[in-house]
């Protein structure tokens, strides 16, 4: 079944321990996101991949590190974690981001930071 | 700055009527837009899309319009049924990116 994975699903932890979500995705998909959503707002995005080895910040990559060593895969990094992260988080990917080609998204991971 | 804007955050519809879900927008370069619905808890799934340089797509029960003049798109529902009830998100695509809406939530009563 063609899908995006996230885990963990639900986390809490404290302010400055470092943690990873991560995203797997088995499409063979170039192109991978991280989004987070927060009550009253659209999705925003956090980093993007367009490939191995490629990645670019989004609309809000401050607190936020992603690595992309292989292509299935695209963790999001939080060095050191803020209560402001408090947030619900989506990882996309998609075949190619052009002509509008859909995203598919994963299940999300409930982040909560005290 | 919101670029892409659902300015009703709720609708209510009765069965087997229409539902009109509305979306505006303020960049003049998004070339593709894409509605997605997402129930609480999960990840939006792909719903239907529309390239700027046409002003109709249909998919069966789903129709998207593109009014560009007016930098407005809407999803059209017909005959809503209970299982469209879910929150419906419209999304931008910008060169490399999408936009999203904050979503609007449809019920469709029964």
């Amino acid at each position: 079944e063609a899908q995006v994975t996230q885990n963990p699903r639900y986390l809490i932890t404290v302010t400055g321990k470092k943690l990873t979500v991560t995203c797997s995705q088995n499409m063979n998909h170039e192109y991978m996101s991280w989004y987070r959503q927060d009550p009253g707002l659209g999705l925003r995005q956090i980093y993007y991949s367009m490939n191995v080895e490629v990645t670019d910040k989004g609309d809000v990559p401050e607190g936020y590190k992603v690595s992309r060593k292989e292509k299935r895969n695209f963790p999001l990094i939080l060095e050191s974690p803020s209560p402001n992260q408090t947030s619900l988080y989506f990882c996309a990917s998609s075949s190619r981001l052009a002509g509008g080609n859909e995203q598919f998204f994963g299940p999300g991971t409930r982040l909560t930071v005290l | 700055d919101q670029q892409v804007k659902q300015n009703s955050p709720s609708l209510s519809v009765q069965e087997g009527r229409i539902s009109i879900l509305n979306c505006d927008y303020t960049n003049s370069m998004f070339d593709y837009f894409l509605w997605y619905k997402k129930y609480p808890a999960e990840g939006p799934t792909f719903l239907i899309s529309i390239s700027s340089i046409k002003d109709k797509n249909e998919d069966g029960r789903f129709t998207v319009f593109l009014n560009k003049s007016a930098k407005h798109l809407s999803l059209h529902i017909v005959p809503s049924q209970p299982g469209d009830s879910a929150v419906y998100v419209c999304a931008a695509f910008n060169g490399n990116k999408l936009v999203f809406g904050a979503g609007t939530i449809l019920r469709v009563k029964s």
